[in-house]
């Protein structure tokens, strides 16, 4: 099983409120990602969690907060977002993050900030 | 740090051969994806080859890896309407963390 799984699949949201984006993988992989991408371009690294730690924020504001509760889950919290936030949130995961790892992607959620 | 650099739009007909290309510019480089990505949908890994390797084929896919010019190339016999979406190279390197760099993908257009 390869599967990464994402909820929810659509999100709508004002300026003032706050959401959480969810992550799954059961395939005992050590590293989860959250990209952001934009339509037409490729992915944007946003964070790295390796072994439950946060290793990389690739300079994210700080309206965008990710926790990682277990090896198998990874969130996403949003609030006070703004309208160019609006994307495509992929989350992917890897056995580990040592360099030579392959990622599988979830189908992503789509966000739209009004 | 790395390039990576695809042609933006390919179009073939149906029953073709389509080839999409990509070049990056570490020669260190060890590890070449090709993801595939369909409307609204998030990124499917189709298939990866080595830096160790010239050559891999996967039933209708095969890359083929130029590592003295740095050139990957996706070949996709055979091609169907299904096989239209967005082709995404993305070039890794070992040790340290694994961040893949990925090109800006090339959107592959199937006509009947």
């Amino acid at each position: 099983d390869t599967e990464v799984t994402q909820t929810p699949k659509h999100l709508v949201m004002g300026m003032t409120n706050k959401k959480s984006l969810k992550c799954e993988q059961h395939m005992g992989h050590r590293a989860m990602y959250w990209y952001k991408q934009k339509a037409k371009k490729p992915p944007e690294l946003m964070f790295v969690y390796s072994y439950e730690k946060l290793s990389i924020n690739e300079s994210v504001p700080s309206r965008f907060s990710p926790e990682c509760p277990n090896s198998s889950l990874l969130n996403l919290h949003l609030h006070a977002l703004q309208p160019e936030d609006s994307a495509l949130y992929l989350c992917a995961s890897s056995q580990g993050s040592g360099g030579g790892e392959t990622q599988y992607f979830g189908p992503g959620t789509r966000l739209l900030v009004l | 740090g790395e390039d990576v650099e695809q042609s933006l739009f390919l179009s073939v007909r149906e029953g073709d051969s389509s080839v999409i290309n990509c070049t990056y510019t570490d020669s260190s480089s060890t590890y070449l994806y090709w993801y595939k990505q369909e409307p609204g949908a998030g990124l499917q890994l189709l298939t990866y080859i080595f830096s160790n390797m010239d050559m891999k084929q996967d039933q209708r896919l095969t890359v083929l890896l130029n590592k003295k010019d740095k050139h990957l190339s996706l070949r996709i016999a055979d091609t169907q309407t299904g096989d239209s979406a967005i082709y995404f190279c993305a070039v890794g390197t070992s040790g340290g963390s694994y961040i893949p760099t990925f090109g800006r993908g090339t959107s592959l257009i199937v006509h009947p």
